[in-house]
């Protein structure tokens, strides 16, 4: 069965550092990868995915992603973060017959310092 | 659009008693899902509906029972509540249930058990 790994559970970043948060999956076929974000409160928004096509993948808000399918892994970036980048993130990979459920990585809570 | 809606926003239940969580979207989607999330644990998926008149079990089905009432419409309900149900809940809903699909999510209910 696919899953994903995230290998991070929190990361402290001041504000305009770069931000990297790692994600690997486990998969023997095709895949699709998706990242999505908690901001404080709220329900969880797409910030990218990948399904074919070019391996680096532009969201919104700036952010990135890469998809290797050498090292198994959709680590997400971003140039430049914000306080309002403040958030969990979570990886997550379809699962199940015909990809119909999704499957989480534990997430990554980022805490974004002035 | 709102989207997907869940009420209500908070509960607090006594151990034993029951509830039902509502979900309802408004974009025309065919697969709506519940899902709970924990500490550490990401979101795990609770039941699914692929399309109006399915539902499926996903990881952490026990304890629960779902009815899709029509297209727009998803709960989920509670029966004998228990102190480890105290999570957070969120619904969300997509076009279709292959794996390329993005899911959009409600704002979540909160659920505390005592």
């Amino acid at each position: 069965a696919q899953s994903v790994t995230q290998l991070d559970s929190q990361v402290p970043v001041f504000e305009e550092a770069p931000v990297e948060l790692r994600c690997n999956y486990s998969s023997s076929v095709s895949v699709y990868l998706f990242w999505y974000v908690q901001y404080p409160n709220q329900g969880l928004q797409l910030l990218l995915k990948y399904l074919s096509g070019s391996t680096l993948v532009k969201g919104i808000n700036g952010f990135e992603a890469e998809f290797n399918k050498s090292q198994t892994s959709f680590h997400l970036r971003k140039p430049s973060v914000h306080i309002s980048d403040t958030a969990e993130y979570f990886c997550a990979v379809p699962t199940g017959t015909a990809g119909n459920k999704l499957t989480f990585g534990g997430g990554t809570r980022v805490l974004v310092k002035p | 659009n709102a989207g997907v809606t869940q009420t209500p926003k908070f509960q607090v239940l006594k151990t034993g008693q029951s509830m039902t969580l509502q979900c309802a979207q408004d974009m025309n989607h065919n697969s709506m899902y519940w899902y709970r999330q924990d500490p550490g644990m990401g979101l795990r998926l609770i039941y699914y509906s692929a399309s109006e008149g399915t539902t499926d079990k996903g990881e952490v089905p026990n304890g629960y029972n779902v009815s899709r009432l029509n297209k727009r419409e998803f709960s989920l309900r509670l029966e004998s509540a228990a102190p480890s149900q105290t999570s957070v809940y969120f619904c969300a809903s997509s076009e279709a249930s292959g794996g390329s699909y993005t899911q959009y999510f409600g704002p979540g209910t909160r659920l505390t058990v005592l």
